[in-house]
């Protein structure tokens, strides 16, 4: 069974960091290309980032770039999402998502449940 | 960077057919096959319902299929049933300069 289990989410000042974990099973990580997508509560779906099977090709919404970075390690099966320079607007729900394909297919065909960022003084 | 455009809301008594629309530019659903479309009832993640503009994954019934013309794409729901009662997301590639881009969602309702 496919797994993504999400981590990291909490209440944290504007201008502070916060790193979120997305943990993986089920399924060939390695193979995978990966996305981070998130929902303001009561919003729509935004997409904020998307790395490759190897890590060779990353990507950012304009709305994060420059202050997130998205990584992975295959060998712990795991993908992280660095954000730093927190908004009161990046308060959302984040998913990860696993990709059909491993580089992009831009198709997220399993995903976690999510974990709440609050970013509040 | 702009959403595609879907119709707030969309609805339809069981058993009949609901169809939703998707539209972007020559930028995005114009210029790749690279359409998904995701259902999220509330409260929960969205599930992946259509990918590549008309392919279901396993497990996704016949009763949803999707299209595309030109710069917009289409969700069909057949024979709505009241599980099919929740939030409808389209995405797309959005090429260099977006490279992924959601639609703002539709609210499906079951009468």
């Amino acid at each position: 069974e496919v797994q993504l289990v999400e981590s990291g989410g909490g209440l944290v000042q504007p201008g502070r960091s916060l790193r979120l974990s997305c943990a993986t099973s089920g399924f060939a990580f390695d193979d995978s290309a990966m996305h981070w997508v998130r929902q303001a509560p009561g919003k729509g779906l935004e997409w904020v980032s998307s790395i490759s099977w190897n890590s060779d090709r990353l990507h950012y919404a304009d709305s994060v770039r420059g202050r997130f970075t998205v990584s992975r390690d295959n060998a712990q099966n795991s993908l992280y999402l660095q954000m730093n320079s927190l908004r009161p607007e990046d308060t959302a729900f984040y998913y990860c998502g696993k990709d059909r394909l491993r580089y992009f297919d831009w198709a997220v065909d399993s995903w976690g449940q999510g974990t709440l960022v609050t970013v509040s003084s | 960077q702009s959403a595609l455009t879907q119709p707030p809301s969309a609805s339809g008594s069981p058993g009949q057919s609901v169809t939703i629309s998707c539209t972007g530019t020559s930028s995005d659903v114009g210029s790749y096959n690279r359409v998904s479309w995701y259902q999220q009832p509330p409260g929960t993640a969205p599930k992946l319902m259509i990918y590549e503009v008309s392919n279901r994954p396993s497990g996704v019934p016949d009763r949803f299929s999707g299209s595309k013309s030109g710069n917009t794409a289409s969700l069909t729901v057949s024979g709505l049933q009241p599980e099919d009662e929740a939030d409808y997301y389209c995405s797309s590639h959005g090429g260099s300069d977006r490279f992924y881009v959601f639609g703002t969602g539709t609210k499906v309702t079951v009468l």
